[in-house]
């Protein structure tokens, strides 16, 4: 079974553009959560989709959003970057039961 | 947000050596599950741990689940180089409501094994 994949693996953007990551969970999983992991911050929850619907979000502002199409293929997307978006952003696949979570490869963000 | 305290922070032991790592809560989680970050990549689930008390193994690595629901640990035992990375632990409170797909993760243990 092919596992969680995420495009593109590595972005270099700078201050004000916005960007797209995309997320292809593992076959048959409909959960996909996204998170932002920093050195100074950890691994940080900003949403979780299921089924087309966003369920959960966490603490970010708003320049973060997200959205699931009809395959669970999930996107996040970021306006108006700032430096310290600079991270990887992980997507998360969740089982059928919703208790173990599976991770991409990561996007690499670096913001200039 | 909220972390989950991991401890230690970082562990440089010999190979052949067992090691231990734990992560303590405030909150109750109803599923524990430990990962390792190689760097460059997305965590790797290597043990899932669903109920209180539970004991399970993956090979070397043994975890348990805190009788309290609030804290886990995870041992490796007789440590080989490819060991090395960034352990993380993680819990999953009860599915529902502001816990959808949230996984509240520790700081890390970085892992070095020498030859």
């Amino acid at each position: 079974k092919a596992g969680v994949t995420q495009t593109p693996r590595y972005l270099i953007k700078t201050r004000g553009q916005q960007v797209t990551l995309s997320c292809s969970p593992i076959s048959g999983h409909r959960s996909v959560s996204w998170y932002q992991q920093t050195p100074g911050q950890g691994l940080q929850f900003l949403f979780e989709y299921f089924s087309e619907t966003q369920r959960n979000k966490g603490n970010f502002p708003g320049r973060f959003s997200g959205r699931q199409f009809s395959n669970s293929r999930s996107e996040m997307n970021v306006s108006t970057l700032e430096l310290g978006d600079s991270a990887l952003y992980l997507c998360a696949s969740m089982n059928f039961l919703g208790n173990e979570q599976f991770f991409g490869p990561g996007t690499r963000l670096t913001v200039l | 947000g909220q972390q989950l305290n991991q401890s230690p922070q970082s562990m440089f032991i010999q190979e052949g050596e067992d090691v231990s790592m734990n992560c303590t809560s405030s909150s109750i989680f109803n599923t524990w599950l430990w990962y390792k970050q190689d760097p460059g990549e997305g965590p790797v689930l290597l043990i899932a741990l669903y109920k209180a008390g539970e004991l399970t193994s993956n090979g070397r690595l043994t975890a348990q689940f805190g009788i309290t629901r609030k804290d886990s640990f995870l041992n490796i035992s007789a440590s080989i180089p490819s060991d090395v990375g960034i352990y993380f632990c993680a819990g999953l409170p009860n599915a529902g409501g502001t816990s959808y797909g949230k996984l509240t993760f520790g700081q890390g243990t970085i892992l070095t094994v020498h030859p």
